[in-house]
């Protein structure tokens, strides 16, 4: 079955302390993989994606996120958090035929000053 | 670019009555564009792709004919909820996929989102 794993509902970090989001998946064929970030009342943003070629994707505002494809993972790393990067983000999974998202059921982040 | 705006962002509607959602891509057009729910604290469930020209798909369980999607152009895409009553209440947010990027990346097909609509039904 397809599915996204995001393993931690919530993690809290220090300010300035690095970060990383973890991510699963399991696709049946290569995926497209997303990294999106929802502030409270809000849309969702895309922070960086993968499809092809150098496994460590830049995205903005400071992440960067890279695909193991034998851990069938795509973490979300960010080497300091700022207080404005709390909020909840979400994984996504897609691939080549296939127009829709699987969803990670998203991580709370928390930014202690 | 890639920006996708929805309109209202806010509605407050009594039970009963309809309510329309407009969902646009203003730097790009999209064949294709999705409607998804998402209750509070939860993941987003996808409702309907709605395709340019022809009739919307529907998830399993989402009554196609409480929840209307029109998609007249290639950058308009609107969503009525029909006879709503308070368990429609939801952030509705919408996504247009942009499959026409291909200076940059060379290969694309991303999902640009929407900012939401909050809808509470009294």
């Amino acid at each position: 079955a397809q599915s996204v794993t995001q393993p931690d509902i919530h993690i809290t970090v220090s300010e300035g302390a690095s970060l990383e989001l973890r991510c699963n998946y399991s696709y049946g064929a290569t995926p497209y993989l997303f990294w999106y970030v929802q502030s409270p009342g809000q849309g969702l943003q895309l922070l960086l994606k993968y499809f092809s070629g150098d496994t460590l994707v830049q995205g903005i505002k400071g992440f960067e996120a890279e695909f193991k494809r034998s851990q069938s993972s795509f973490n979300l790393r960010k080497p300091s958090v700022h207080w404005s990067d709390a909020a909840e983000y979400f994984c996504a999974v897609g691939g080549i035929g296939t127009y829709k998202y699987i969803f990670g059921t998203g991580t709370r982040l928390k930014v202690l000053a | 670019g890639a920006v996708v705006s929805q309109h209202p962002s806010r509605v407050i509607c009594k039970s009963g009555t309809s309510v329309k959602i407009e969902c646009r891509s203003l730097d790009f057009q999209a064949t294709t564009m999705f409607w998804y729910r998402q209750f509070p604290k939860k993941s987003l469930m996808l409702m309907a792709t709605s395709n340019e020209g022809s009739k919307a798909t529907y998830e399993q369980g989402v009554e196609k004919d409480k929840f209307l999607i029109n998609h007249a152009s290639l950058t308009l895409s609107t969503l009525t909820v029909t006879s709503a009553h308070p368990e429609d209440s939801s952030f509705y947010i919408c996504s247009a996929r942009d499959t026409a990027r291909l200076a940059d990346t060379g290969v694309t097909d991303t999902q640009y989102f929407g900012p939401g609509t909050r809808l509470t039904v009294l």
